[in-house]
C-alpha cells in the first residue's frame, strides 16, 4: 500500500502571497489531519477532515483553511503569508484503530 | 494551562543500554497516548498506542507505560542501537478527538 504523499515537497513564497498544499492519504483512510511543525512550537494541530467535513480545528487564524475531496485527498491553503508561516507542514491519515500515518511534509519558506 | 512536557535536552546513551524517555502532561484527560519517531527532514512514524485503561504495552524492543494518576508515560527502548537515534514524540488524544503533541526528545545512541 502506498503511503501518504504530499506535494510539493519544498516551496518558497513571498510575504502576502497565498499557497496551496496537497495531501493524498493512504488508500481507504478517510481521516486527514494537517499539522504545522516549527523548531520553537513543535508539532501543532491545524485541522482534521473526515468524509469531506472538517471535524476538528486547532488554534490558527482564519488565513489557514482546508478542504477534503470525495476521494479523501485534501488541500490546505494559507492566504496572506507571513514570515512566521515558514514551517514544515505535515499531513497525516488515520486508520480505524486511531493509528496515524504521516507524509514526508512540505517545507514552506516565506521570504 | 494545559501542557505536554518531554525532556527538551538530548538523551545520550551507549549502545546496548536501555533508553528511557518521559512524557508528562497536565490538565488533560487523554483517551490514549501515542509515541512517534521522527528523523530529520521526515514526517513522524507511529510506534505505539496505549489506552487510558492499559498500564503497559510492548512491541519488540519497545515498551510504553501509562500512569493516568501521575499523568506520565515512559517510553523504553531496550538493547538500544545507533539506528535508534532520532527524535521521539509523545502525543495525547483528547476527548475532543484532537491529537496534541509534545515537543519531542532527541535520542542519540553512540557505539
Amino acid at each position: 500500500k502506498a503511503g501518504v504523499t504530499q506535494t510539493p515537497r519544498y516551496l518558497i513564497k513571498t510575504r502576502g502571497q497565498q499557497v496551496t498544499l496537497s495531501c493524498s492519504p493512504i488508500s481507504g483512510h478517510r481521516s486527514v489531519s494537517w499539522y504545522q511543525q516549527t523548531p520553537g512550537q513543535g508539532l501543532q494541530f491545524l485541522f482534521e477532515y473526515f468524509s469531506e467535513t472538517q471535524r476538528n480545528k486547532g488554534n490558527f487564524p482564519g488565513r489557514f483553511s482546508g478542504r477534503q475531496f470525495s476521494n479523501s485527498r485534501s488541500e490546505m491553503n494559507v492566504s496572506t503569508l507571513e514570515l512566521g508561516d515558514s514551517a514544515l507542514y505535515l499531513c497525516a491519515s488515520k486508520d480505524s484503530l486511531g493509528e496515524q500515518y504521516f507524509g514526508p511534509g512540505t517545507r514552506l519558506t516565506v521570504t | 494551562s494545559q501542557k505536554i512536557e518531554q525532556n527538551s535536552e538530548a538523551l545520550n546513551i551507549q549502545e546496548g543500554k536501555t533508553a528511557t524517555l518521559t512524557c508528562n502532561y497536565t490538565n488533560y484527560s487523554p483517551a490514549y497516548l501515542q509515541w512517534y519517531r521522527q528523523d530529520p527532514g521526515r514526517g513522524p512514524v507511529f510506534l505505539l498506542l496505549i489506552r487510558e485503561n492499559e498500564k503497559e504495552k510492548r512491541k519488540e524492543r519497545l515498551k510504553v507505560t501509562f500512569d493516568t494518576t501521575l499523568k506520565q508515560s515512559l517510553f523504553h527502548i531496550t538493547a538500544s542501537q545507533p539506528a535508534d537515534s532520532a527524535t521521539y514524540l509523545c502525543a495525547l488524544l483528547l476527548n475532543t478527538d484532537k491529537l496534541i503533541f509534545g515537543t519531542g526528545t532527541r535520542l542519540q545512541v553512540f557505539p
